[in-house]
């Protein structure tokens, strides 16, 4: 069974320093999407691409996060510089119409 | 933009015994309504859906049942298993794109 793909699946850094996430998503899946989700809460949409093109990045806090997806396949979500309030979990998803399948996130601690 | 609540927080039933999960959502251009069930430290899994022209979906001990008047629409699982503890999230969206989710009721099936 296809799955969507991310890495790393755990990573700590210190507050000021730089990280990046990576997300492979199923094959065919036109749709991106990148979530953060705090612990005790629902995932929050940060970025959707529809293939190599932002569709929504309303809530990206545009001077600290960015987003690319350049051959509208892989993707990548970069923190620079990171804070402590960053501590999430960023989930990605994707899908070909409606329903999204989400990989097992990353699990970012910032110190 | 959309709001979506979800009641209850938590909820614990008998091994057995029916869970009822209940969201309501703000925006009547909403379309899509999906459920999502999150095991510890893994990324949410779609369980079921339904559209804004259906009134109640099944799955085999799943159901889910949709009010577009009143703007709700409830998660019912029959036959609880201890394997169905988890957390489990709705979420709305309008034709795939900017999806809400609720924040989220953690169910505990006592054996």
């Amino acid at each position: 069974e296809a799955e969507v793909a991310q890495s790393p699946r755990y990573k700590i850094t210190e507050k000021s320093q730089a990280v990046a996430f990576w997300c492979d998503p199923i094959s065919g899946h036109a749709t991106l999407y990148w979530y953060r989700q705090i612990l005790g809460q629902g995932p929050e949409l940060l970025v959707q691409f529809q293939d190599e093109s932002v569709v929504d990045d309303s809530q990206l806090p545009k001077d600290r996060f960015s987003a690319e997806r350049l051959k509208g396949v892989d993707s990548t979500l970069k923190i620079q510089p990171a804070e402590l309030g960053d501590s999430a979990m960023y989930l990605c998803a994707s899908s070909l119409t409606h329903e999204q399948f989400f990989g097992p996130g990353t699990r970012l601690t910032v110190l | 933009g959309e709001n979506v609540e979800q009641h209850p927080s938590t909820l614990s039933v008998q091994e057995g015994d029916s869970a009822v999960i209940k969201c309501t959502y703000s925006d009547s251009a909403s379309n899509y309504f999906p459920w999502y069930k999150q095991e510890l430290g893994k990324g949410p899994q779609l369980i079921i859906d339904i559209r804004s022209n259906v009134g109640e979906k099944k799955d085999q001990r799943i159901a889910v049942t949709l009010n577009k008047t009143a703007k709700h629409f409830s998660l019912h699982i029959t036959e609880t298993q201890p394997e169905d503890s988890a957390v489990y999230f709705c979420a709305a969206s309008n034709y795939g794109q900017n999806f809400v989710f609720g924040p989220g009721t953690r169910l505990s099936v006592l054996p």
